[in-house]
């Protein structure tokens, strides 16, 4: 089975550096993902992550160490539109893109 | 370009009452999905289907059907609504196959059974 923890809220100010943590256990690894949910939107893509490191995408950061069972999102320069929940998300086999979503972090940022 | 169009927005059923949500993708996708979010909890994958004629049961297929007639359309069927229904209801796809492929969501039905 699959097992995700991440922190339940999380808040920081307008313009700082956020880390947002996911340990996980699972019994199969086919890459970690990061998605963005707004209140009362879907969920919306922001990193895949298969091998151990770091991936840049803009103001946003995913790293992932495969032997820890460790994944961070961090987010640079926060705006106040970043303030959403941030879901870890396991792919756990092959084959069919089914996903295993953790409960998310719900993030303010404050002024 | 559309992407994954679900609907209804909002439905608010009585209990034993029956209704189909609808899902349609205009990406060619193979991989088609329904997910349920509750309060507290993750996504739960309720059935999926990766083509045309196959699906399959997610971790709580209960009280719900899926078929797969055509590429593009997945309807999801609550046969007899229970309370314990009530839930945030996602549609999603993407390409098969790769690891990588990310999942394109619809807007989502908030669902109430009373």
């Amino acid at each position: 089975g699959q097992n995700i923890d991440q922190p339940t809220e999380m808040t920081a100010t307008e313009g700082a550096i956020v880390q947002i943590n996911c340990t996980y256990q699972t019994s199969g690894f086919n890459g970690l993902f990061w998605y963005q949910q707004h209140a009362g939107e879907a969920p919306t893509f922001l990193s895949y992550n298969v091998l151990d490191g770091l991936e840049e995408k803009g103001r946003f950061s995913s790293f992932l160490s495969r032997s820890k069972g460790y994944s961070y999102l961090l987010l640079k320069e926060l705006q106040m539109k970043d303030s959403a929940s941030y879901l870890c998300v396991l792919r756990p086999q092959t084959g069919a893109n089914n996903l295993f979503f953790g409960t998310g972090t719900r993030l303010t940022v404050i002024p | 370009n559309a992407g994954v169009t679900q609907t209804p927005k909002f439905q608010v059923l009585k209990t034993g009452q029956s209704m189909t949500l609808q899902c349609a993708q205009d990406m060619n996708h193979e991989y088609m999905s329904w997910y349920r979010q509750d309060p507290g909890m993750g996504l739960r994958l309720i059935h999926y289907s990766v083509g045309a004629g196959i699906t399959d049961q997610g971790e709580v297929p209960n009280g719900y059907n899926v078929s797969r007639s055509t590429t593009e359309d997945f309807p999801l069927r609550l046969l007899s609504a229970a309370p314990s229904q009530t839930s945030v209801y996602f549609c999603a796809s993407s390409y098969a196959g790769a690891t990588n492929e990310k999942l394109f969501f619809g807007s989502g039905t908030q669902l109430s059974v009373l």
